[in-house]
């Protein structure tokens, strides 16, 4: 069946610094998305995205989908204690997402 | 509206012994999930039902079984808890048009 890999499984970083995680799909993938869950939390849509090379935006995080479709990442500029929280990315059909393991951000303010 | 509930939130049980997961939605979505999160192991989709009156095996259906009663609600049930299924359990629902799965706060689940 369908992976999906993602790295780094953790990642720790000072308040202010940049943070990068990738995604990566055994198959080609229809569309991409990514969840946010915080610590205690459910995972909550951040964004979809559908197109090969596409690159979408939402204020300091840069999302992009792979030329191939078979990967993907989650920039997040300037990281702040708010953005502490797993970061998932899931990958499937209109019906059915396979989510990868996810990666735990740290924020040390 | 409240979106996606689940009851209970907290539930201990012994090994051998039963119970269902309740969930519920209002938001009118044709298509439920059930997913377990381990630590380490992401959100892995045990059952799930594309519309009402059908239901789909996941990833990792062993163990379980789920009952779409009606479009609002898809329960999840234990026959035999075990203590595998130590775990958070959250129930999702989406819309047909779109692909963002919508959670419910989650269950969290110990089996001894």
């Amino acid at each position: 069946g369908q992976q999906v890999m993602q790295i780094p499984q953790y990642q720790h970083v000072q308040e202010g610094e940049d943070f990068t995680t990738y995604c990566n799909s055994s198959t080609t993938l229809s569309n991409i998305q990514w969840y946010k869950q915080r610590p205690g939390g459910h995972p909550v849509f951040l964004i979809q995205l559908v197109k090969s090379g596409e690159v979408k935006k939402q204020k300091r995080l840069t999302f992009q989908f792979g030329e191939a479709k078979k990967n993907s990442s989650l920039h997040i500029t300037a990281t702040q204690t708010t953005d502490v929280g797993t970061y998932f990315c899931a990958g499937g059909s209109n019906y059915k997402l396979t989510f990868g393991k996810g990666t735990l951000l740290t924020v040390n303010p | 509206n409240a979106g996606v509930t689940q009851t209970p939130k907290f539930q201990v049980l012994k090994t051998g012994q039963s119970m269902t997961l309740q969930c519920a939605q209002d938001m009118n979505h044709n298509s439920m999930y059930w997913y377990r999160q381990d630590p380490g192991m992401g959100l892995r989709l045990i059952y799930y039902s594309a519309s009402e009156g059908t239901t789909d095996k996941g990833e990792v259906p062993n163990g379980y079984n789920v009952s779409r009663l009606n479009k609002r609600e898809f329960s999840l049930r234990l026959e035999s808890a075990a203590p595998s299924q130590t775990s958070v359990y959250f129930c999702a629902s989406k819309d047909p048009t779109v692909y963002e799965q919508y959670f419910g706060p989650g269950t969290r689940l110990t089996v001894t």
